[in-house]
């Protein structure tokens, strides 16, 4: 099976700020990957796929990258409705495997 | 408008069952995998299992975790995607997400329906 490990767990950051979350693969995952927006009592959104394929609604301030095993999400000038819990997730073998989360809060 | 909403979660005792039902509009039901993932209290995503698509004979898979307790089904009648749960275990509490399948991502997600499994 494959790994994801997201880093950090817990991100603080301010209104304005940039910031950078990490997804690392057990193996490489070419550009399979996909990242997810989570907030309180709410479902998951599906926020990039393929690694750097924004869906379709979502603000461009919204940024991914990366290939092989290792993957970025930037989010650029943080709103008040960006703090939220994210999460990576790939595909391979039938079965979903998805990073243990990253959790942005306001600093 | 693309909709998934779940139902019948609820309270369950230890080794009960319960089945959850998720109504479905807006797209072509029969074409798309479906899953189900949940989540357990404060915790991350865990997959559930899967009903393939009409043209892949509706074809259901599971995580080992589930693997001969939960069945998935669908009703193509009512548009609707079922998850049979037996032999209900304290570890199976969670919110379970009902999601359409695209290429190999999900969405969207419907709004999920607690699950407790307790005495």
């Amino acid at each position: 099976d494959i790994q994801l490990t997201q880093s950090p767990s817990t991100l603080s950051a301010s209104i304005g700020d940039t910031v950078t979350i990490t997804c690392r693969a057990s193996q490489t995952i070419l550009r399979w990957l996909a990242w997810y927006q989570q907030k309180p009592g709410k479902a998951p959104q599906l926020l990039l796929h393929r690694g750097s394929v924004l869906e379709s609604g979502v603000s461009s301030r919204f940024s991914g990258s990366g290939s092989g095993a290792d993957f970025t999400l930037t989010i650029s000038s943080l709103q008040p409705d960006d703090f939220a819990t994210y999460y990576c997730q790939h595909y391979k073998n039938y079965q979903y495997s998805f990073g243990q989360g990253t959790r942005l809060e306001m600093k | 408008e693309v909709q998934l909403v779940e139902s019948g979660g609820g309270l369950v005792q230890p080794g009960g069952s319960l089945r959850l039902s998720c109504a479905v509009s807006g797209f072509s039901f029969s074409d798309h995998y479906m899953d189900w993932v949940r989540q357990a209290p404060g915790k991350g995503l865990e997959w559930v299992g899967r009903s393939r698509s009409r043209s892949n004979g509706y074809y259901t898979e599971y995580a080992a975790s589930v693997t001969g307790r939960f069945t998935i089904s669908r009703d193509e009648s009512k548009n609707s995607l079922y998850l049979q749960m037996n032999s209900l275990k304290s570890e199976d509490t969670a919110v379970y997400y009902c999601v359409r399948v695209v290429v190999r991502w999900l969405d969207p997600w419907g709004q999920g329906t607690l699950v407790t499994v307790s005495s």
